[in-house]
């Protein structure tokens, strides 16, 4: 069975530095591993995809992804965060069909 | 493009009501997704279909739970009858293939208050 794990609950960074929230998975076959943020109130926002090919995945918002295959992770990044980049950030893997699962959300917190 | 669209946006009613939420995806696309979203069990899917048949409803909790998909542009998530358990946010989400493969596009959400 497929599974997404986001082992941190909230990151909390300053504005400026660059930021990290970490994603792992498991599922048979290749994966389609996403990255989508969510505001409050509102709908998931799709930010980035890896399905095959460069293992960085460069997204919308100036946010990029790394998909490591040897530690099944797909950890999002960004050089240089912002305050309005406080947000929850899910992971989400999609493997046979098109089931797409989603982790548990992380809710980052970025410091002016 | 509008969007995925979802109504109603809010809906509290009493326990053992039917409650039903509506979905209208984007046009063109085959893909459609209903989640539940709470703070005790994130994001869960529920059900979903393609070109507007139900491929995996595994994630539905209950005979109480129902989906249909009578054409391409529009989906309804019944419940009957509802418990304060099922208090949650619903959200429609729709997909293609293509370029944007796998990307899912949500709706708004429907926030439902079963007292």
């Amino acid at each position: 069975a497929q599974s997404v794990a986001q082992p941190e609950d909230q990151v909390n960074v300053a504005e400026g530095n660059p930021l990290t929230v970490k994603c792992t998975y498991s599922v048979s076959g290749n994966p389609y591993l996403f990255w989508y943020v969510q505001y409050p109130n509102r709908g998931l926002q799709f930010l980035l995809k890896y399905i095959t090919g460069d293992n960085l995945v460069k997204g919308s918002y100036g946010f990029e992804a790394e998909f490591n295959k040897s530690q099944t992770s797909f950890h999002l990044k960004k050089p240089s965060a912002l305050v309005s980049d406080s947000a929850l950030y899910f992971c989400a893997v999609r493997a046979r069909g098109f089931k797409t699962i989603f982790g548990a959300g992380t809710r980052l917190f970025v410091k002016a | 493009d509008a969007g995925v669209i979802q109504s109603p946006r809010h809906e509290v009613t009493e326990m053992g009501q039917e409650v039903t939420l509506r979905c209208k995806p984007i046009s063109g696309h085959d893909y459609l997704f209903w989640y539940r979203q709470t703070m005790m069990r994130g994001l869960e899917l529920l059900i979903y279909f393609n070109n507007n048949v139900p491929i995996d409803d595994s994630g539905m909790p209950e005979d109480r739970f129902s989906a249909k998909m009578p054409n391409a542009s529009f989906s309804t998530l019944k419940i009957q009858p509802s418990e304060p358990r099922d208090s949650a946010v619903y959200f429609c989400a729709s997909s293609s293939g293509g370029a944007r493969i796998g990307e899912l596009f949500f709706g708004e959400g429907s926030r439902l208050t079963v007292l």
